[in-house]
């Protein structure tokens, strides 16, 4: 089975753009969750969708927000960018909440 | 809110030597916990999880981790580090019940020498 993929990979964006991040779960897989890593807070928690609802959202500002299609694919999106968004965005999926999840290779995000 | 203490931010060790990464949680009741490993360049990888059953977890690479409920602890062991093993370690919790997220330790650097 394929695992978890993300794309980009890699992207350098300016101090108030806004960019979209993609997330494509293991098949069958219905939960995905997004988490911020940097090096001073670690992995921190940014939403939970499952078949198409969020489930959780982390405390993050109203500028970070996500969705989730019917294959369960998911993007995340942030907007009006600060430099401190700098960081890894992780996605995982699981087959269903409170089971095990399985990371992609995550997308690093630059702030200029 | 629930949350998850690493305590040791950067192990160094040398080859052979046995590890012990500790891991506390705070929450009280029923729980499924993780270990996590981050080798460097490459993404996040499940070592072992807890959710039911013997406390004592054994997981991949010769990763084992031993469940203490009475002292809200999951810590991870292996007796004889490699080179290899040269990692970032997290721990995570998640409440067994309810809608609630994984929540991660800020990790352990562990770096083994030769």
């Amino acid at each position: 089975k394929a695992g978890v993929t993300q794309t980009p990979r890699y992207l350098i964006k300016t101090r108030g753009q806004q960019v979209t991040l993609s997330c494509s779960p293991i098949s069958g897989h219905r939960s995905v969750s997004w988490y911020q890593q940097t090096p001073g807070q670690g992995l921190q928690f940014l939403f939970e969708y499952f078949s198409e609802t969020q489930r959780n959202k982390g405390n993050f500002p109203g500028r970070f927000s996500g969705r989730q299609f019917s294959n369960s694919r998911s993007e995340m999106n942030v907007s009006t960018l600060e430099l401190g968004d700098s960081a890894l965005y992780l996605c995982a999926s699981s087959l269903h909440q409170l089971e095990t999840q399985y990371f992609g290779p995550g997308t690093r995000l630059l702030v200029l | 809110a629930q949350s998850v203490s690493q305590h040791n931010h950067h192990v160094i060790l040398s080859e052979a030597a046995s590890l012990e990464l500790g891991c506390n949680y705070s929450y009280g009741g029923t729980v499924n916990l993780f270990w996590y490993v981050q080798y460097p360049g490459q993404h996040l990888q499940l070592l072992l999880k807890y959710f039911s059953g013997d406390p004592l977890v054994k997981g991949i690479k010769g990763f084992e981790a031993e469940f203490i409920k009475s002292k809200f602890s999951f810590n991870l062991r292996k007796p004889s580090v490699q080179w290899s093993d040269t990692a970032e370690y997290f721990c995570a919790v998640n409440v067994n019940s309810g809608n609630t997220p994984l929540v991660f330790g800020k990790g352990t650097r562990l770096s083994v020498i030769a």
